[in-house]
């Protein structure tokens, strides 16, 4: 069956810590990988997008890797702050227009 | 750029009525989705429009359908409502290209209570 895993629903850091955060996929053949972020009562909001043939991406303080021999994605947010905290989502997207989501970890950044 | 707008933000429905959800993209995107979003879980697709035609659909049943109108902005329908059709539904956006892609553009969405 096809399934979108990300680690944990929750994640404590403490401020200024790296925090990674998996994504894990099965039976699914995504052209592109993103991750969102989305606060509560809000909707997601589009942090980077990295494609099948693109090992890695940086943007900031956040850095995203993508395995398709794995079928994993990791997210990194280095040097972490408090305003970090939120769940974070990725989103497989496929080439026929469709696009799943996992269910999310919601990160903790402790000052 | 304006961003996604939806209204209304918070429904309220009886079972078996029919309600109209309604989205607008943000400036220069031709494409949007729409996402169903129950409480702790990821969003759901339910289909996406690009350029009025839809080309994407999640596992939805018929009495989900939609619109995309010429200047972009939306509809979701939803008729014969079931309690399990209450969670929060999403309107996304993005400018789709023969040699780009991009992430979505995402409303706040509205909150629908199925009573």
């Amino acid at each position: 069956s096809q399934k979108i895993e990300q680690n944990s629903e929750a994640l404590n850091i403490q401020e200024g810590k790296t925090a990674t955060l998996t994504c894990n996929y099965t039976n699914y053949s995504p052209a592109y990988l993103q991750w969102y972020r989305q606060d509560p009562g809000r909707g997601p909001v589009f942090l980077l997008l990295i494609r099948e043939n693109e090992k890695e991406k940086r943007k900031e303080r956040l850095k995203v890797t993508f395995d398709t021999t794995l079928k994993q994605s990791l997210f990194h947010i280095t040097a972490s702050q408090p305003a970090d905290s939120a769940t974070y989502l990725c989103a497989l997207d496929m080439s026929n227009n469709d696009m799943r989501f996992g269910a999310g970890t919601r990160l903790t950044v402790k000052p | 750029e304006t961003g996604v707008t939806q209204s209304p933000t918070h429904l309220i429905k009886t079972r078996g009525q029919q309600v109209t959800l309604r989205c607008s993209s943000q400036s220069g995107h031709n494409t949007v989705s729409w996402y169903q979003q129950a409480l702790g879980q990821g969003p759901q697709f339910i289909f996406q429009y690009y350029r009025e035609e839809e080309n994407g659909r999640g596992n939805f049943p018929p009495r989900f359908s939609g619109l995309q109108f010429p200047n972009y902005s939306s509809e979701l329908n939803v008729n014969a409502l079931e309690l399990d059709d209450s969670a929060l539904y999403l309107c996304a956006s993005r400018r789709e290209g023969a040699y780009s892609v991009y992430g979505y553009t995402f409303g706040s969405g509205t909150r629908l209570t199925v009573v």
